[in-house]
């Protein structure tokens, strides 16, 4: 069964702390996201990744950057954490073609 | 840029009925429109995906149509069963990007 895994499903972490959030996939696919949904506003794209080393900004990358080194993972990392940072975190991945995207089942980060 | 239109935003209804919810975009140049199946605190599964050159797409009590014209979309459901209880979103990519936007959502209640 093809799937995305998030290495955590709740967060609490302190105002100014740097975060990590990792998503890893092991279907082979090309393209990676970070999304947040807030009540209200949805999901709204951060960053996304069409190959090793190469990331897009989304609609709102203001206070996060990503890494991705190898195919498989995609790294989300917040730099100073701030409240307005709390927010559900949604991680997928879409292989290049007429597919669907694939999504992880999310981090509930709530910063203090 | 793509906006994307969920409507209603809630819906509650008894079980057993046949339920029908929209979608709508503004770009019609769409690669693909997806929608998802959301439970509370969860990430987002894949329920159907229809292509551009598609009309519609079947999955069990589950019917979406795509007009790419008129930049709409319609989920039907049919028979509603508590279990279907959950938010519906829509999401499309334009050509020439996989980055899925997607809209608010539909929070469907089915009460016994």
């Amino acid at each position: 069964d093809v799937k995305v895994t998030q290495s955590s499903r709740y967060l609490v972490k302190r105002t100014g702390e740097k975060v990590f959030l990792e998503c890893v996939q092991d279907m082979d696919h090309e393209n990676m996201f970070w999304y947040r949904q807030d009540p209200g506003l949805g999901l709204r794209l951060i960053y996304f990744s069409y190959d090793v080393k190469m990331k897009e900004k989304g609609d709102i990358p203001e206070g996060y950057s990503v890494s991705r080194e190898k195919k498989e993972r995609f790294s989300l990392i917040l730099e100073s954490a701030s409240t307005n940072q709390t927010s559900m975190y949604l991680c997928a991945s879409i292989y290049s073609g007429r597919s669907s995207a694939v999504f992880g089942p999310g981090t509930r980060l709530t910063v203090l | 840029k793509q906006e994307v239109t969920q409507i209603p935003a809630a819906l509650s209804v008894p079980e057993g009925e046949n339920l029908v919810l929209n979608c709508s975009f503004t770009d019609s140049a769409i690669y693909n429109l997806q929608w998802f199946r959301q439970d509370p605190g969860k990430g987002l599964t894949s329920l159907l995906l229809i292509q551009s050159s598609q009309r519609e797409q079947t999955s069990g009590r589950l019917n979406a149509s795509l007009d790419k014209s008129s930049g709409r979309s319609t989920l039907y459901i049919a028979a509603s069963q508590p279990g279907d209880s959950a938010t519906y979103l829509c999401a499309v990519d334009l050509v020439g990007s996989y980055i899925p936007t997607f809209g608010r959502g539909t929070s469907l209640i089915v009460h016994p």
